[in-house]
This record gives C-alpha cells, structure tokens and sequence, in this order.
C-alpha cells in the first residue's frame, strides 16, 4: 500500500541553522506530495506541495523539490527561526473520488535561540 | 474565503460516556469531510471520510461512528468511551482537488 516515511524525531536546531528533514515515499500511481506544519495546540497547515516529478513547492522560506527517481520530497530551510517550532509532516495523495492522504508520522522540530 | 471550524476544542469525559463532535465548515458547498485522529506522539489516522450528504465510508473498524446530517456540517459519536479514544480528533475537508484543509482540532481527554 501507499507510504511515508519520515525521519524520526525530535530535532533540535539552534536559530539560523539549516534545517533538513527527510521524507520518501511509496505509492501505487503518481501522487500529489505535501508538506504540513503543525504548531503546539493547533490542527494541520498547508505548507507548502508539489503536483508532479521535479516541481519545486515553497513557502516562508520552506522548500522541498518532488523528486521521483528517489521518491522523495525532503524539506528545506537555510535559516530557520524559533518560530519554526512545530511537527512538520509529509504527505501523499492519490485522487479517486476522495482525497485519499496518506500522513508521515511527523518530526518535531525545536528551534532554540 | 472558506472556514473549517470545530468544537468542542476541549474535552475530559469519563469512560463509557457517550460523545459528540462537531465540524462545519464555511463558504463552500458539496466538500468532501474526513475525521482523523492523531494519537499522542503518532501520526494522523483516516477514520471516516464523507463525499455527500448521508454518505460516510469508514477507514478502520472502531468503537466510533459518523454521520452527515447535512452538506457542511460532519459529526463524530460514540456511545461509550474508551481509554483508547483519547486523542487529537481533526476535521478536515476539500473540494475534490488535491489539497485538505484542516480544522483546529478538538484534544479528548478519556478518563
């Protein structure tokens, strides 16, 4: 069946380093791929997704590039801040009447000062 | 702009008490709706999803159920509750495209 899987968590960065988190998948068709954040007490949102093989999704200074050949679709930062605190998680979608999402697990990211 | 909102956003209830959650969502018409849960420390689990009225698919067998009395509102139950129960219960819905947007969330506390 479809898949994500995430790198384990927590992680810990000290402010303006460069954040990497790992996200691969497996999936039966051509999924849409995402990245949502999660913030303390709060539900899922959209960060930022990539639609097919090599789109680039970005957004406040997040990217992750769909690559296809890796299955993967690894997040980005180059400087992150304490507000990037948060679990981050990736996704998967294949359309068929319904959204069908498959979620990572989440990785907890915590930015100290 | 549409709007997905949920309550309770809080809720302690002791074992085998019955519950009720609610979600509507705003400013959009025939969504398709998803209940999730996140379990402490996990990732988020499908339990039900809803493309219409009356129309609910259940992704895993539970002690839960749900109903869609109407287009934009998606209610989850349980006659009694389980210690298992406690969770992170998200609403969520589309519009058949690719991207869900999520409520925030109604933390159960089951005692």
């Amino acid at each position: 069946g479809d898949s994500v899987t995430q790198m384990e968590g927590p992680v810990t960065l000290s402010e303006e380093a460069f954040l990497t988190i790992n996200c691969t998948y497996t999936a039966t068709g051509y999924p849409s791929l995402f990245w949502y954040v999660q913030y303390p007490g709060e539900g899922l949102q959209l960060l930022l997704k990539a639609t097919k093989a090599d789109d680039k999704g970005s957004n406040k200074g997040f990217e992750a590039t769909y690559r296809k050949e890796t299955t993967s679709f690894h997040l980005e930062k180059g400087s992150v801040q304490v507000s990037d605190s948060a679990v981050y998680f990736c996704a998967l979608s294949l359309s068929g009447g319904y959204q069908k999402v498959t979620f990572g697990t989440g990785t907890k990211l915590q930015v100290i000062p | 702009s549409q709007t997905i909102h949920q309550w309770p956003a809080t809720l302690v209830q002791p074992v085998g008490s019955p519950l009720s959650l609610e979600c509507t969502v705003e400013g959009t018409s025939n969504p398709n709706l998803y209940w999730y849960r996140q379990a402490a420390g996990r990732g988020l689990q499908l339990l039900f999803y809803s493309v219409g009225i009356g129309q609910i698919s259940s992704e895993v067998p539970q002690n839960l159920s749900a109903s869609r009395p109407q287009d934009r509102q998606f209610i989850l139950s349980s006659k009694k509750l389980l210690l298992s129960d406690s969770g992170f219960y998200l609403c969520a819905w589309d519009q058949g495209g690719e991207t869900q947007y999520f409520g925030p969330g109604t933390r159960l506390l089951v005692l």
